[in-house]
């Protein structure tokens, strides 16, 4: 079955750039999501990527994907306070059906 | 604007109580999903509807049903809540067209006592 794997926590200082990782098992993922929950929120998309891309840029948002290694990242550039949440990864592997990793919390650090 | 709402945000059951959780969305999209979320776990799919077709997980407990009455509107119904139920409850819609991602509520926090 699918299985969507990622630290559980990354602290960094406020201005400086972070890095959530994702590994992922399903080979025929054809979307690849992050989402960011906010404490006691829903989930909200940030972004996500087509299996058929490399690389995918938003605002200060980049992700980066490594299909041979099935590994997914996201860049966050200038982190700010702002941006502390959860974040998760997850993957479309058809039949309707998203699969969430346990998600990474982010701390940002003034 | 276009959005899933869910009620009530806080519920506080008794053991063994039957419970309904409510979801409504304006996107009139076709697909809406439940997913229960536990304290630093992944969230987990219980059921989703497509239209009116209803697909349940294979693990999902049988004291979780759910109801589509309509397009708008979909509800979580826990026969016999357990302390192991209390979670935040997440409904979730989608267009069904590929995987453009989910529109989630902002959750009902479920506390059995």
């Amino acid at each position: 079955g699918e299985d969507v794997e990622q630290s559980l926590f990354l602290s960094v200082r406020e201005g400086d750039s972070s890095v959530i990782n994702c590994t992922y098992t399903d080979s025929s993922s054809t979307y690849l999501y992050w989402y960011k929950q906010e404490p006691g929120a829903g989930l909200q998309l940030l972004t996500y990527i087509f299996s058929n891309m490399d690389m995918k840029q938003d605002q200060r948002l980049t992700v980066l994907l490594n299909k041979k290694d099935k590994h997914l990242s996201l860049r966050i550039a200038d982190t700010q306070t702002g941006d502390s949440a959860i974040y998760f990864c997850a993957e479309y592997g058809g039949y309707q059906k998203v699969t969430f990793g346990i998600g990474t919390k982010l701390q940002v650090i003034p | 604007d276009a959005m899933v709402i869910q009620n009530p945000r806080y519920q506080v059951t008794q053991f063994g109580k039957p419970v309904t959780l409510s979801c409504s969305q304006t996107l009139n999209h076709n697909v809406m999903y439940w997913y229960q979320q536990k304290s630093s776990q992944a969230p987990k799919l219980l059921f989703h509807y497509y239209d009116k077709d209803f697909n349940n997980e294979a693990d999902t407990p049988d004291n979780f049903q759910s109801r589509r009455p309509n397009t708008s509107f979909c509800f979580l119904d826990i026969r016999s809540p357990g302390l192991g139920d209390a979670a935040m409850y997440l409904c979730a819609t989608s267009s069904g067209q590929g995987g453009y991602g989910y529109t989630f509520g902002s959750g009902t926090r479920l506390t059995v006592v």
